[in-house]
């Protein structure tokens, strides 16, 4: 079955470290993979897409990785902040122009 | 602010009730996404419309219908409400796609429809 999936588990992180949220996929053969940030009962805010033929791709104090081996995407914040806190949704577009998003990871970064 | 607007911004009502939330694209984007986002589901992508025309279709039940008019409103038509409807509804728009060609999407506020 078609899967993508992030940690469901909220993420820890120490201000000024580097945090790293992973999306895994199965089933699906993206051309595009994103990453949007959401606030609690906002929409989400688009931060970086990257395509199936690029490995990386950095803005600022993110970067993002894309390993269409592997089928995962991993999503980094360096020196992170508080202000960083949030859930980040990953995404794919699929061939059939279907966009699926995964459940998101709520990464909270402590002062 | 993302340019992107959606009213009602709440709405309450009871099972069986039809209901139509509306969504203005950023000024220039041609595509609307309509989306779900619920808790235990996470956020599920319904219907595009690229230009008043159908695009894409995802996970939209039978009971759910969408239009993109000639000045690139949307509306979502939901009809015979079940309490499994309650969800954030959100809609999304990006400028004018070239299929292949991906461009980011800017997001409303949302719609909070309760069902009760």
């Amino acid at each position: 079955s078609q899967k993508i999936e992030q940690n469901s588990e909220a993420l820890n992180i120490q201000e000024g470290k580097t945090a790293t949220l992973t999306c895994n996929y199965t089933n699906y053969s993206p051309a595009y993979l994103q990453w949007y940030r959401q606030d609690p009962g906002r929409g989400p805010v688009f931060l970086l897409l990257i395509r199936e033929n690029e490995k990386e791709k950095r803005k600022e104090r993110l970067k993002v990785t894309f390993d269409t081996t592997l089928k995962q995407s991993l999503f980094h914040i360096t020196a992170s902040q508080p202000a960083d806190s949030a859930t980040y949704l990953c995404a794919l577009l699929n061939r059939d122009d279907k966009i699926i998003f995964g459940k998101g990871t709520r990464l909270h970064i402590l002062p | 602010d993302s340019g992107v607007t959606q009213t009602p911004k709440h709405l309450i009502t009871a099972t069986g009730q039809r209901v139509t939330l509306r969504c203005s694209p950023r000024s220039g984007d041609l595509s609307v996404y309509w989306y779900q986002q619920s808790l235990d589901q996470g956020l599920q992508f319904l219907i595009q419309y690229y230009n008043g025309e159908e695009r894409a279709k995802g996970n939209i039940l039978e009971r759910f219908s969408a239009q993109q008019f000639p000045d690139l409103h949307s509306e979502l038509n939901l009809s015979s409400l079940e309490l499994g409807d309650s969800a954030l509804y959100f809609c999304a728009s990006s400028v004018e796609p070239v299929r292949g060609i991906y461009n980011e999407q800017f997001f409303g506020p949302g719609t909070r429809l309760t069902v009760l």
